[in-house]
């Protein structure tokens, strides 16, 4: 069936370092990728998107990476900062605004 | 420029009982989804409305329905709860049916004991 799955539940990392999440798919079907971030208490913040025509996508401080071959997917953080720590979800759709299957999430945690 | 707002924020309900949740869009957008997040787990699709029909539906059962309002706002039904139905239900809106980001709204936290 869809799925969306993540290689880490957890990921610590140092202030300063870089940081990757990554991300399984399995729907061949799915074209649109997305990286949202989620703070205690808050919705889904959308983060970067990527679609299934691009393998590499950067926005500030932020790169998602896409490879259809294996359908992975990941979220590199560069210069990792506190207000970084939240959980991190990959989130897959076959249009853009229709439904998202997301996965689990990454909580990452960011040590001053 | 307001962001997807939704109503309550909290909510404690008993089994059997019924609830409505309700969202309002961001400003300009017509297509409102609806999520449902167990704790620990990531959202769960449950519908999405356009032009005030459900367009798309998830794997829930018809204990959950929604409306939209000709305003592009939604609520949110769920009748006979269960304690499973306990989460953070969230709302999220975008621009038409295909072709842009979804934002989402902070969510409901429903509680059922």
């Amino acid at each position: 069936g869809e799925s969306v799955g993540l290689h880490l539940p957890t990921l610590s990392v140092q202030e300063g370092d870089n940081s990757i999440i990554n991300c399984a798919y399995s729907n061949s079907a799915s074209d649109y990728f997305i990286w949202y971030k989620q703070e205690s208490g808050k919705g889904p913040q959308f983060i970067i998107d990527i679609r299934s025509n691009m393998d590499k996508r950067q926005g500030q401080r932020v790169t998602v990476l896409l490879n259809k071959t294996v359908k992975h997917l990941s979220l590199q953080i560069a210069a990792t900062q506190p207000g970084d720590s939240a959980v991190y979800f990959c989130a897959e759709s076959s249009n853009q605004g229709g439904k998202l299957i997301f996965g689990q999430g990454t909580e990452l945690s960011v040590k001053p | 420029d307001a962001g997807v707002t939704q109503s309550p924020t909290h909510l404690i309900k008993t089994r059997g009982q019924q609830v409505t949740l309700r969202c309002s869009p961001k400003s300009g957008h017509d297509t409102v989804s609806w999520y449902q997040q167990a704790l620990g787990q990531g959202p769960q699709f449950i519908f999405q409305y356009y032009e005030e029909e459900e367009r798309q539906r998830g794997n829930f059962p018809d204990r959950f329905s929604g409306h939209q309002f000709p305003n592009y706002s939604s609520e949110l039904n769920v009748n006979a709860l269960l304690l499973g139905d306990s989460a953070l239900y969230l709302c999220a809106s975008t621009l038409g049916l295909t072709g842009n980001e979804q934002f989402f709204g902070p969510g409901t936290r429903l509680t059922v004991l």
